[in-house]
């Protein structure tokens, strides 16, 4: 138990475009879905906390204008980027928690990635 | 220690060898460290979480040891197998939140 999955896997989109990736919890109900975005040789840095129903909490740094999430149900959590350029080229990967006492130490499933190439 | 420190980078063993990596993570306000193993075009996966100090964790070949005071964790591969081969992370958080911190991760590489 405990998948969970992200499309697209990779995706190429030209500058100004926008580009929305999904992120589902396939077995279980995740009150809790994170972002993360990893650059080159870096660790993956966490981007927000999104909780269902209510609105994403940013890192330091992160546009949340630029970076749009809505956790509409328990299993879906997208990232949209809004008017893509060459610099948001990354890797983002997501994360779910399952819900209530189901969560062991706060442990995190991870979705497999989705590599963003901007023209 | 201010942020998570993983080493080595990575590593070329070869199939049978014995290895070991190191996480070094901020000792204050300690709640839990996460190993996780990255196998590449596939979702990280969760090998131990371990919260007090002194833990020890196996599975199969694979354990871990955790010093919460002094701010390290040991991963420990034994008889290291080509199926072994992954990015090694790790994680850490801090009292009451659920927020990962990472390292950026120990590559393996094990070779016939």
């Amino acid at each position: 138990g405990a998948v969970v999955s992200q499309h697209p896997s990779r995706v190429i989109c030209k500058s100004g475009t926008s580009v929305k990736i999904e992120c589902r919890s396939l077995d279980f109900q995740a009150t809790t879905m994170f972002w993360y975005r990893q650059f080159p040789k870096k660790s993956l840095m966490l981007m927000a906390t999104s909780n269902e129903g209510s609105k994403a909490t940013y890192e330091q740094g992160v546009e949340k204008d630029k970076f749009l999430i809505n956790h509409a149900s328990l299993t879906l959590s997208t990232l949209t980027v809004t008017s893509a350029h060459p610099e948001d080229s990354s890797f983002y990967i997501c994360s779910a928690q399952k819900g209530g006492s189901g969560s062991s130490y706060n442990e995190q499933f991870f979705g497999p990635g989705t590599r963003l190439t901007v023209l | 220690i201010l942020n998570v420190e993983q080493s080595p980078q990575s590593l070329h063993v070869q199939e049978g060898d014995s290895t070991n990596f190191t996480c070094s993570f901020p000792s204050s306000n300690f709640y839990a460290l996460h190993w996780y193993r990255w196998e590449t075009a596939k979702s990280p996966k969760a090998l131990f979480v371990m919260t007090l100090n002194g833990d020890e964790k196996k599975k199969g070949r694979i354990s871990a040891t955790l010093n919460t005071k002094e701010g390290y964790s040991y991963l420990y591969i034994k008889g290291s197998q080509p199926e072994d081969s992954a990015t090694y992370l790790c994680a850490y958080t801090t009292g009451g939140g659920n927020k990962l911190t990472f390292g950026t991760g120990t590559q393996l590489k094990v070779e016939l």
